[in-house]
Formats: structure tokens, sequence, C-alpha cells
């Protein structure tokens, strides 16, 4: 499966613990975003990284997020003393970001974070 | 704010009818207008996407409709199947290559 893949798929977690989320985006692709989605509602933009460069980040993100792309492969996300409003599924995509493919973007399987 | 408005909230068709999914955008700077369908636990999957230099573009039973003056675009599916019961995202590509999701537009197809 060359696809975009998101570990863990589901995580539970006690609010004020850290949660550490990871994406290997398609090989190939230099672009690699992180939305957020809450129940019944679109994904929201949280940041995107082109190769190792995070080059924006959404207001959404509080101090208490933080990502990285090292060597510009995979990706993790951090939220650290985890509030219950943090619940959500957590998405990853990547794109080629460049060429005619540039704007298409394709969509890990999400990690559903529920925080009690 | 609000930059993308998309309607029905909720839509129910027959099968082999038409499902028809409308999105309006305030940005102009919006360069590229596709739609995602998105299964229950599942990440949104590009279904179809158009340019805004062409009115219309058909891949199957899957058709957009874009009116650059309106600052409107919809997904029309034609032949409407009980496998098309999804949740369907417009989702337009700002400047900065990130996508500007709609509300969503729950789709159930009756057998």
């Amino acid at each position: 499966d060359t696809g975009v893949s998101q570990n863990p798929r589901h995580k539970i977690t006690k609010r004020g613990q850290n949660v550490t989320f990871r994406c290997d985006p398609i090989s190939e692709h230099n672009r690699l975003y992180w939305y957020r989605q809450t129940l019944g509602q679109g994904p929201e933009f949280l940041t995107y990284f082109q190769n190792e460069a995070q080059l924006e980040k959404s207001r959404l993100l509080s101090d208490r997020f933080s990502a990285e792309r090292p060597k510009g492969s995979f990706s993790t996300l951090e939220i650290q003393r985890t509030e219950q409003g943090d619940s959500a599924m957590y998405l990853c995509a990547s794109s080629l970001g460049k060429g005619t493919l540039k704007y298409e973007q394709y969509f890990g399987p999400g990690t559903r974070l529920t925080v009690t | 704010q609000q930059q993308v408005k998309q309607s029905p909230q909720s839509l129910i068709v027959q099968k082999g009818g038409i499902s028809i999914i409308n999105c309006a955008y305030e940005n102009t700077a919006f360069d590229y207008f596709p739609w995602y369908q998105q299964f229950p636990g599942k990440g949104p999957a590009l279904l179809i996407a158009i340019r805004p230099d062409v009115s219309e573009k058909k891949e199957g039973r899957f058709t957009i409709s874009f009116n650059k003056s309106a600052k409107q675009f919809s997904l029309h599916i034609m032949d409407s199947q009980p496998g098309d019961s999804a949740t369907y995202f417009c989702a337009p590509v700002d400047s900065s290559y990130k996508l500007i999701f709609g509300s969503g537009t729950r789709l159930l197809v009756r057998p």
C-alpha cells in the first residue's frame, strides 16, 4: 500500500497527558499537511510542511501543539497537556507540490483522539 | 470568517436519481476547486476537481459545474447509487495550496 498512513488509528488519553501522532506521506510527495476534523464538520487546516520546512501554522494551532517533519519524510504532531476540546480526528495529507498535480492532496485514514 | 458555504447540509435521493450539491466561495484567489468524498471512519478522498478556466468537467457519473462570476461551483452525481452514500465536501485551494473545506453534505441514496 503506497498511500498515506497514520498511526495510531485511535488514541484515548486522559486530560493533561501528552500525545504524539505519526504520519507517513506518499514517498515522492514533498508537501505534508495536518488537518483537524470534529464531528459533523469539515476538516480545518492546522499546518503544512514543504520538505522539512514548516511554512504555515493556523491560529487554531495553540502553543500546546507542535509538529515536525525531520528530513522531509514522516511527520509527527504532538499535543501537550491535552484538553477535552482536543478530541477530534487528526488527518494528514500529502501532495506532490509541483507540476500539474500540485493541488491534489491525498489523505490518510486519520487518528481519532478521545480525551477523557 | 466562513470562506466556503456548502448546501444542502443533507440530501436524500432515490437510486438512479441526480444528486446536486452546491458550494459558494468568497476568496477570489482560490485557484483549484475539488470535491472530496468521505465515508465514516475514513479520510476524505479526492473525487473530482476543476480549474477556474473551465466551466464544466465530467468524469463518469460525476460532473462539476463552475461559475466564476457567481463564485459558485456544484457537484452533480448522475444515476446515484447506494454506494455513493457518504459525506461530500467542497474544498477550494488557496494560494498556499491548503484546502478550505465546506461544512459538508451528507448524502443518502435509498435503494
